[in-house]
């Protein structure tokens, strides 16, 4: 079966550091991955959009890789801090399906 | 541009009643949808469309029923309530379905049914 994992356990880090946050998947064929925040009490806010064929996007601090050998995305955060704090989920659309699937999320907790 | 909006913010029901939730979006986006967010299960679709007049169905359809007389408004209906459709409901849009890259996510409508 299909199956989107990212790790339920939050990720504690200290400001300043990088962030890096997993997204897996399995029996997907993606044409291209999300990534969303998403504050307690609000709606995903869109992040970045990585497509199959390619390897790595960036935008300001956040950076994004997508490796469909390994099926896996990893999102990293530079300099993080403590506004960085929230959840971050992946979505995965697989080419002809028009149909985006959500991981369950990560939470991502930045100390001062 | 207000993006897009739902109503109402909360709402408490009980097991049988019905109701409709609102969704709205000022940036004539031609696809919407509705999804279901719970406790250790993510976001899951519940219907879509891909423009006025058309509607299919998501991963979660059962109980809800949707509409798209317009580009701008996209109400999920709860035919009859039941305590496992106490959730939180999202709405987003997005420009079109096959260049679905960036959706647009509602505030949310929390919903609890006695």
């Amino acid at each position: 079966s299909q199956k989107i994992e990212q790790n339920s356990e939050a990720l504690n880090i200290q400001e300043g550091k990088t962030a890096t946050l997993t997204c897996n998947y399995t029996n997907y064929s993606p044409a291209y991955l999300q990534w969303y925040r998403q504050d307690p009490g609000r709606g995903p806010v869109f992040l970045l959009l990585i497509r199959e064929n390619e390897k790595e996007k960036r935008k300001e601090r956040l950076k994004v890789t997508f490796d469909t050998t390994l099926k896996q995305s990893l999102f990293h955060i530079t300099a993080s801090q403590p506004a960085d704090s929230a959840t971050y989920l992946c979505a995965l659309e697989s080419g002809g399906s028009y149909i985006p699937t959500f991981g369950r999320g990560t939470s991502l907790i930045v100390h001062p | 541009n207000a993006g897009v909006t739902q109503t109402p913010k909360f709402q408490v029901l009980k097991t049988g009643q019905s109701m409709t939730l609102q969704c709205a979006q000022d940036m004539n986006h031609e696809y919407m949808s509705w999804y279901r967010q719970d406790p250790g299960m993510g976001l899951r679709l519940i219907h879509y469309s891909v423009g006025a007049g058309i509607t299919d169905q998501g991963e979660v359809p059962n109980g809800y029923n949707v509409s798209r007389s317009t580009t701008e408004d996209f109400p999920l209906r709860l035919l009859s309530a039941a305590p496992s459709q106490t959730s939180v409901y999202f709405c987003a849009s997005s420009y079109s379905r096959a260049h679905q890259e960036t959706q647009y996510f509602g505030p949310g409508t929390r919903l609890l049914v006695l």
